[in-house]
């Protein structure tokens, strides 16, 4: 089965809003936690990560919530701008390994 | 700025060619990968290399192998591609923090 999910395919959100996206992982070594972003015909680029060690991280916009117990993480995007209309990748995996997970994607669009 | 670099970036062949496609990282890691990005965008990792030195392999057909030359070189050859095979393959480097640094991807269509 698929070791990260993301069970919403697509999200739509107006301009201004905060968007949320969720990634759920099954694997309790994994304690490296990650957001990617992919435009269409574009490779996936790093957002923001996080390891175990905490359960929150904050960069700008985004913020990073980990729940370790609950196997979940998340992505919150404050002040949305139709920019972000992407579609975002969760990984995971664990720091010392040389695998790094995806979930299937959610497609943020942001309405303007 | 691109410094993960694939060619070709799209092949289109028949079933049982033999296809190959290069990968070269300019960044310095140590440790490049191959992922599958599958009909459905899914991407899941095929191999990984560490100095040349094959570290993940998952469950692929045996008619996918990766080759090294040196740190900064992965290529991945496909023997006799079946439909199935069809997809984009990115390469991707890491400084071993856990972010990847992705190619362009090498789209195959297989008729």
């Amino acid at each position: 089965g698929q070791q990260v999910k993301q069970s919403s395919p697509s999200l739509t959100v107006q301009e201004g809003g905060i968007s949320i996206l969720n990634c759920d992982y099954e694997n309790d070594m994994f304690d490296y936690f990650a957001w990617y972003k992919k435009y269409p015909d574009n490779s996936p680029t790093l957002l923001i990560s996080v390891r175990s060690n905490v359960d929150k991280r904050e960069d700008g916009r985004l913020t990073v919530f980990l729940n370790k117990s609950g196997k979940h993480f998340s992505l919150h995007i404050t002040a949305s701008q139709p920019e972000d209309t992407a579609v975002y990748l969760c990984a995971a995996g664990a720091w010392a390994g040389a695998k790094l997970t995806f979930g299937g994607g959610t497609r943020l669009t942001v309405r303007p | 700025e691109t410094a993960v670099f694939q060619t070709p970036n799209y092949h289109v062949t028949q079933v049982g060619n033999e296809v190959s496609f290069n990968c070269k990282q300019t960044l310095g890691h140590d440790t490049m990968y191959w992922y599958k990005q599958d009909s459905k965008k899914l991407l899941k990792i095929m191999f990984s290399y560490n100095n040349k030195q094959l570290i993940v392999n998952e469950t692929v057909p045996r008619r996918f192998s990766p080759q090294s030359s040196d740190k900064a070189h992965l290529n991945l050859r496909i023997k006799s591609v079946e439909p199935e095979d069809s997809a984009v393959y990115l390469c991707a480097s890491s400084p071993n923090t856990g972010q990847l640094y992705f190619g362009e991807g090498s789209k195959l269509t297989v008729l």
